[in-house]
């Protein structure tokens, strides 16, 4: 049982490049989020996902795409990097009826 | 719509002596109250939560945090601190029902624990 893995950790992009980051989790969870750490900000809520075919979008979701066509996998897409998208990305996950969420190890993002 | 305040950004103690990290929200539904830690380039754990029942919660390593409704706070302590409590806790905060699957977070305080 891996729980939530992200790939990769550590990424640097140029400004207008475009990638996927990457979430899966083992535990059949319905719920998946995606959030940003920056410092002094906390973890804002960029998109989630109840169950597979459904997504929304959460506090910041401006620049990124998510889908979610597997219950185990919900990939994040940044269509045209910018700087302001230089931060921790964390997924988490979580049963329907549980309040506890699971989270990812991070991927430490830089936009240049 | 909610929010969480974290009063102090860093909290700076000695081993062995208490603390308390303090976090108040905003909501005009019922909630639920949650701490989360993160370690040094680490993920977050959930480190104890309020759902419903007794106000005060404990975890397995000592911290405890009291929901007090009548000052919407849910501050967290710890009697006496060790080094490998040093790391970032986040207080977060739910609705308890409708769109329960939103967790808004505080901003997070750092605690550090010095010898």
């Amino acid at each position: 049982n891996a729980g939530v893995t992200q790939t990769p950790k550590f990424q640097v992009l140029k400004t207008g490049q475009s990638m996927t980051l990457q979430c899966a989790q083992d535990m059949n969870h319905e719920y998946m989020s995606w959030y940003r750490q920056d410092p002094g900000m906390g973890l804002r809520l960029i998109h989630y996902s109840v169950g597979a075919g459904i997504t929304d979008q959460g506090e910041v979701p401006n620049g990124y795409n998510v889908s979610r066509s597997t219950t185990e996998d919900f990939p994040l897409r940044l269509l045209s990097a910018a700087p302001s998208q230089t931060s921790v990305y964390f997924c988490a996950s979580r049963l329907r009826d549980s309040y506890e969420q699971y989270f990812g190890p991070g991927t430490r993002l830089t936009v240049t | 719509a909610q929010s969480v305040t974290q009063l102090d950004s860093q909290v700076p103690v000695f081993e062995e002596a208490p603390v308390e990290l303090r976090c108040n929200y905003s909501s005009s539904v019922s909630v639920y109250l949650f701490w989360y830690v993160q370690y040094p380039n680490q993920g977050l754990q959930l480190l104890l939560k309020y759902l419903s029942g007794s106000t005060l919660v404990e975890s397995i390593n000592g911290f405890e945090a009291e929901f007090n409704k009548s000052q919407t706070s849910f501050h967290l302590r710890k009697p006496s601190v060790h080094i490998s409590d040093t790391a970032e806790y986040f207080c977060a905060v739910s609705n308890s029902g409708g769109s329960n699957y939103k967790l808004t977070f505080g901003k997070g305080t750092l605690l550090t624990v010095n010898p």
